[in-house]
């Protein structure tokens, strides 16, 4: 089973803090993404990667940025944390598109609370 | 540019009831449907995908789905419904290169004794 953790389950931040959410998959998966999750507005992509060192933006990457240094490693970092960004921060990982499976796998997310 | 709309933001049922989660998409390409469930503080899990092969889908937990292109619709349901199915259900469809995900609002289905 492909199996997709992340480092902490709570976090509770100040407002002006850098923030560190990390996220390892271990099926060796060559897409890895980010999302924000917020009532009533479902799942917003914030970045993804599709390789080592590779990013790009996704709808809402504002105050956000990601570091991809292993394949099985991809980290969301927020340089100084503010209320809004309070929410439920979900990472998944996907195969490389052309392999004939689409789906992404999730982790159990991170609800992170900036006060 | 794809796009999915759920149609209910909530939805209640009864124990035993049929269970029928409301899901419009866009694409302007053949789509990859997908839904997935999540359980209370827990992350997204896949129940089933629509990949072409055929237009009616089975998932896991009794869940199914059928594809309709002339609807543009991708909507879940199961016969009946357990207490245990109540979760948040999203409807999802390929957006793009590197699998990308476009996820509807969500629908919190509630089942009541």
């Amino acid at each position: 089973d492909v199996k997709v953790t992340q480092s902490s389950r709570y976090l509770v931040k100040r407002t002006g803090e850098k923030v560190f959410l990390e996220c390892v998959q271990d099926m060796d998966h060559e897409n890895m993404f980010w999302y924000r999750q917020d009532p009533g507005l479902g799942l917003r992509l914030i970045y993804f990667s599709y390789d080592v060192k590779m990013k790009e933006k996704g709808d809402i990457p504002e105050g956000y940025s990601v570091s991809r240094e292993k394949k099985e490693r991809f980290s969301l970092i927020l340089e100084s944390a503010s209320t809004n960004q309070t929410s439920m921060y979900l990472c998944a990982s996907s195969l490389t598109a052309g392999t004939g499976e689409r789906e992404q796998y999730f982790g159990p997310g991170t609800r992170l609370t900036v006060t | 540019a794809q796009s999915v709309t759920q149609l209910g933001s909530h939805v209640s049922v009864s124990e035993g009831a049929l269970v029928l989660l409301r899901c419009n998409y866009s694409s302007s390409v053949p789509p990859y449907l997908f839904w997935y469930v999540q359980y209370p503080n827990q992350g997204l899990q896949l129940l089933l995908k629509y990949t072409s092969a055929a237009t009616l889908v089975k998932g896991i937990n009794g869940f199914e789905a059928e594809f309709k292109k002339s609807e543009t619709s991708f909507h879940l349901t199961k016969p009946s419904a357990h207490m245990s199915d109540a979760a948040e259900y999203f409807c999802a469809v390929l957006s793009g290169g590197y699998n990308k995900l476009i996820f509807g609002a969500g629908t919190r289905l509630a089942v009541h004794p």
